[in-house]
């Protein structure tokens, strides 16, 4: 049981190019989420999904785009590249919305130069 | 929407001293508050939750509180010991949906001292 996983670990893009990072879950878990993490300002939220098929955006939506076409799947992508996106960037899932735990994958460092 | 605010940004300990780390929500709707633990490097880890039925929750060294009236809730750690030593994060769900829409605060460094 490996909980949540993230693909890759670390990224350095250059300004305008794209790309696409995954989490896997092998929970069974119907909630899904994208946090960025950037120094004093906490997590926030970019986007999330409440079962396969579904997305809605979150607090900081701009400039990604995301999609559930597998329930253990859920993808972010940067379809251009900003260096404003730097950041580390953390998956998490959860069994149901509202007031159960979220469990996260070991997050991605994606620098954009 | 949700806006939580956590205080301190920083807090330095003695070994064996209590820690305690204050966050205050907006969203009257919120019912569940949940703290996270992040090692330097690692994923952010829940530690303990609070749902809005109940006031206080123990675990070992570990205690939350809430003041639904106040808007404000705590973690309080007894007999830190160095390996206490992290960021630690609250959280608020936007209330009112099921979706698990979490409002992070800025976080806490903690600094244990041996």
């Amino acid at each position: 049981n490996a909980g949540v996983t993230q693909t890759p670990k670390f990224r350095v893009l250059k300004t305008g190019q794209s790309m696409t990072l995954l989490c896997a879950q092998d929970m069974n878990h119907e909630y899904m989420y994208w946090y960025r993490q950037d120094p004093g300002m906490g997590l926030r939220l970019i986007h999330y999904s409440v079962g396969e098929g579904t997305t809605a955006k979150g607090e900081v939506p701009d400039g990604y785009n995301v999609s559930r076409l597998k329930k253990q799947n859920f993808l972010l992508g940067l379809e251009s590249a900003a260096p404003s996106q730097t950041s580390v960037y953390f998956c998490a899932s959860s069994y149901n919305g509202g007031t159960y735990e979220q469990y996260f994958g070991p997050g991605t460092r994606l620098t954009v130069t | 929407g949700e806006n939580v605010e956590q205080h301190p940004s920083t807090l330095s300990v003695q070994e064996g001293d209590s820690a305690v780390i204050k966050c205050t929500y907006s969203d009257s709707a919120s019912n569940y508050f949940p703290w996270y633990k992040q090692e330097l490097g690692k994923r952010p880890q829940l530690i303990i939750d609070i749902r809005s039925n109940v006031g206080e929750k123990k675990d070992q060294r570990i205690a939350v509180t809430l003041n639904k009236t106040a808007k404000h809730f705590s973690l309080h750690i007894t007999e830190t010991q160095p390996e206490d030593s992290a960021v630690y994060f609250c959280a608020a769900n936007a209330g009112g949906t099921s979706y698990g829409k979490l409002t992070f605060g800025q976080g806490t460094i903690l600094t244990v001292h041996p």
